[in-house]
């Protein structure tokens, strides 16, 4: 059974406009999570993560939300850029297994200029 | 060289062959992992090595053999694998460090086809 869930395969805005993606977790013992981005033909990169302990972390045009209550985290892209266009992963460690990371199956972001 | 690099790109093979994946961080970390990805599922966890110790197999069928001989480098060693085992597989380190987080770095991955 899937503990990380992207249920979006896909979302398409326009330039300039916010990109939110969302994620939805089942395992309460996770207590950090991270998201990648991928383009074709490259592995993962890192973008963004936050604790547990947090309920927002901001980088630049993107932001981290988690709503621990809801089991629910969402990435905000502001403003969004063609070169955003990839597809992004979020993902979850467990309190004691910082090492092992649970994935979702992945949102493909599409920036339209 | 720089990042996490993976040989070869592309790998066709039958399934009686012997192959093997190699994966080389020139980062300095300290853990090393091998992931499939396998299409419309998310990354899977096969492997994890710590300071050259296998720390995690994630239950993976024994036609799949890693050896990680340093820090540096990784390899899945492939043998009578299954047309079901065609997948993107993906190396990935990061720097281990007792109770705090840490992002895992990716390579490219190898793309590989049974037939």
């Amino acid at each position: 059974d899937q503990q990380v869930k992207q249920n979006s395969p896909s979302l398409s805005v326009q330039e300039g406009r916010i990109s939110i993606l969302n994620c939805d977790y089942t395992n309460s013992m996770f207590d950090y999570f991270l998201w990648y981005k991928k383009y074709p033909a490259e592995g993962p990169t890192f973008l963004i993560s936050i604790s547990s302990i947090k309920d927002k972390n901001e980088d630049g045009r993107f932001t981290v939300f988690l709503n621990k209550s809801a089991k629910h985290l969402s990435l905000h892209i502001v403003p969004s850029q063609p070169g955003d266009s990839a597809v992004y992963f979020c993902a979850a460690t467990l309190r004691g297994s910082n090492y092992k990371l649970t994935f979702g199956k992945g949102t493909l972001l599409t920036v339209n200029p | 060289e720089t990042g996490v690099t993976q040989t070869p790109r592309h790998l066709v093979m039958g399934m009686t062959n012997k192959k093997s994946l190699k994966c080389e961080q020139h980062l300095g970390h300290n853990a090393m992992y091998w992931y499939k990805q396998s299409a419309k599922k998310p990354l899977e966890l096969m492997f994890v090595y710590s300071l050259e110790e296998r720390v995690e197999n994630n239950s993976v069928p024994s036609r799949f053999s890693p050896e990680c001989p340093n820090s540096s480098h990784l390899f899945l060693h492939l043998h009578t694998l299954q047309p079901e085992d065609s997948a993107l597989y993906l190396c990935a380190s990061s720097q281990r460090r007792g109770g705090g987080h840490n992002e895992q770095f990716f390579g490219p991955g190898t793309r590989l086809t049974v037939l």
